[in-house]
């Protein structure tokens, strides 16, 4: 089983500042890792897939890169609406059993 | 507009049944993955099972397998959960998710959540 590690646990900046969040997979997943945010309160929202594709409707300073066990979600200029738990998430080769990570928590100073 | 929504959740005791659903609308339901996705209070995402647009495959994360069911009905557009033998570490709000187009990968739409909760 592949285990998804995030760092840090939580991030504190300040709005227009850049913010890196981590995900390290146990072994490589080429580059079949996505990226979600949740805001307190609401489901998952997907913004990333195959590391570094946005998903429909994600505003471009979000962006993703990375592969086979180390990938980067970079957030370039921080918004107040960005504050969330941010995930990341991966799918085995088969069967279909995807992992998580257990999230980063992004605070607004 | 693509939405799912779940019903089904509530207040159970440890050994008992509950049978979750989740309704689909704006886009052919038929032809997606779907999944369940379960989230414990204050905790992380668990993928907790899913199954194949046609219904002909099942797979399960191991701390569900032989008591947790997934299955569909693609004439209702509607994905279902029984779940049997349920535990306290089954407490969570219990997302369906749809399969990113084109993939069997990510979720790219999610239900808003029921939550069951386990205790006597």
């Amino acid at each position: 089983e592949i285990v998804l590690t995030q760092s840090p646990a939580t991030l504190s900046l300040s709005p227009g500042e850049r913010a890196t969040l981590s995900c390290r997979a146990s072994q490589s997943v080429s580059s079949f890792l996505a990226w979600y945010q949740q805001k307190p309160g609401q489901a998952p929202r997907l913004l990333i897939y195959d590391a570094s594709n946005r998903a429909t409707g994600i505003p471009g300073r979000f962006s993703g890169s990375g592969s086979g066990t180390d990938f980067t979600l970079t957030i370039s200029s921080l918004q107040p609406e960005d504050i969330a738990v941010y995930y990341c998430q991966q799918r085995g080769k088969w069967p279909p059993w995807y992992t998580f990570g257990q999230g980063t928590k992004l605070e607004i100073k | 507009e693509v939405q799912l929504m779940e019903s089904g959740g509530g207040l159970v005791q440890p050994g008992g049944s509950l049978r979750l659903s989740c309704t689909a609308s704006g886009f052919t339901f038929r032809t997606y993955w779907m999944s369940w996705v379960r989230q414990a209070p204050g905790k992380g995402l668990e993928w907790v099972a899913n199954i194949k647009p046609d219904g002909s495959e099942t797979y399960y994360v191991d701390s569900v397998k032989g008591r947790f069911i997934i299955s569909r009905d693609n004439a209702k557009n509607s994905l279902y959960l029984q779940m049997n033998s349920l535990r306290a570490e089954d407490t969570a709000v219990y997302y369906c998710a749809r399969d990113l187009t084109g993939t069997v990968a990510y979720f790219d739409y999610w239900g808003q959540g029921t939550l069951v909760t386990v205790s006597s």
